[in-house]
């Protein structure tokens, strides 16, 4: 079956920009994360959908991100804004019955000039 | 936020060649998974353990979970280029969200 899919793979844009990154998760996954991974830092959590429930935002790095989950599957990652710094990989994953698995998409490669 | 460190940070080796890397913490894990991500790809999830002195294996894989439950080991026997990857490994908090180590690179030459 499908996978974890992102969009776009790669995104260049220019500082002072808004971005929207869009995953869509395995059909049928009821939770779904957004992670960042950049040089330095690793894999970093950002935000946790669970089905109908307030999303855990605590790893957001700062207000300019902000995340939203329409009708509980394909979500949004909008960075507004942008920043150098906010150059990364931002992965999203989702899982099923079995929370403990998490499957990821490829990414998408953000690089801020 | 538990802190996970890997070592070595990156690992450069011949095919055929044993390899051992390690994933350590200072406090207790309640379970453990290793992944691997290769380039321009997501991790995908090799193994979760869960019990102190576990041992696993898948394939060439073996991982080990510290009786303590501080420390997991993967090591990989004769390897191959298609080993060649970053290795992570992750604890999960609550929610189920995942606090990964840098990871080990793994290069495997032919």
């Amino acid at each position: 079956g499908a996978g974890v899919s992102q969009s776009p793979s790669n995104k260049v844009t220019e500082k002072g920009k808004d971005v929207e990154l869009r995953c869509d998760p395995i059909s049928g996954h009821t939770a779904l994360y957004w992670y960042r991974q950049s040089l330095g830092q690793g894999l970093e959590f950002l935000i946790y959908f669970q089905g109908n429930s307030a999303p855990d935002k605590s790893g957001l790095p700062s207000d300019r991100f902000s995340a939203e989950r329409t009708g509980g599957s394909v979500s949004t990652l909008t960075i507004q804004r942008t920043q150098q710094e906010d150059s990364a990989v931002y992965l999203c994953a989702s899982s099923g019955q079995i929370q403990e698995t998490q499957y990821f998409g490829p990414g998408t490669r953000l690089l801020v000039l | 936020t538990q802190l996970l460190e890997q070592s070595p940070q990156f690992l450069s080796i011949q095919e055929g060649e044993n390899l051992t890397v390690y994933c350590n913490s200072s406090s207790v894990f309640s379970s453990l998974q290793w992944y691997r991500q290769e380039p321009g790809e997501g991790p995908v999830l090799l193994v979760t353990v869960v019990t102190g002195g576990e041992v696993k294996k898948l394939k060439r894989l073996t991982f080990q979970f510290g009786d303590a439950r501080k420390d997991s080991s993967l090591h990989i026997t004769a390897a191959q280029p298609g080993d060649t990857g970053l290795y992570l490994c992750a604890q999960g908090g609550s929610n189920y969200k995942l606090t990964f180590g840098k990871g080990t690179l793994l290069t495997v030459n032919p």
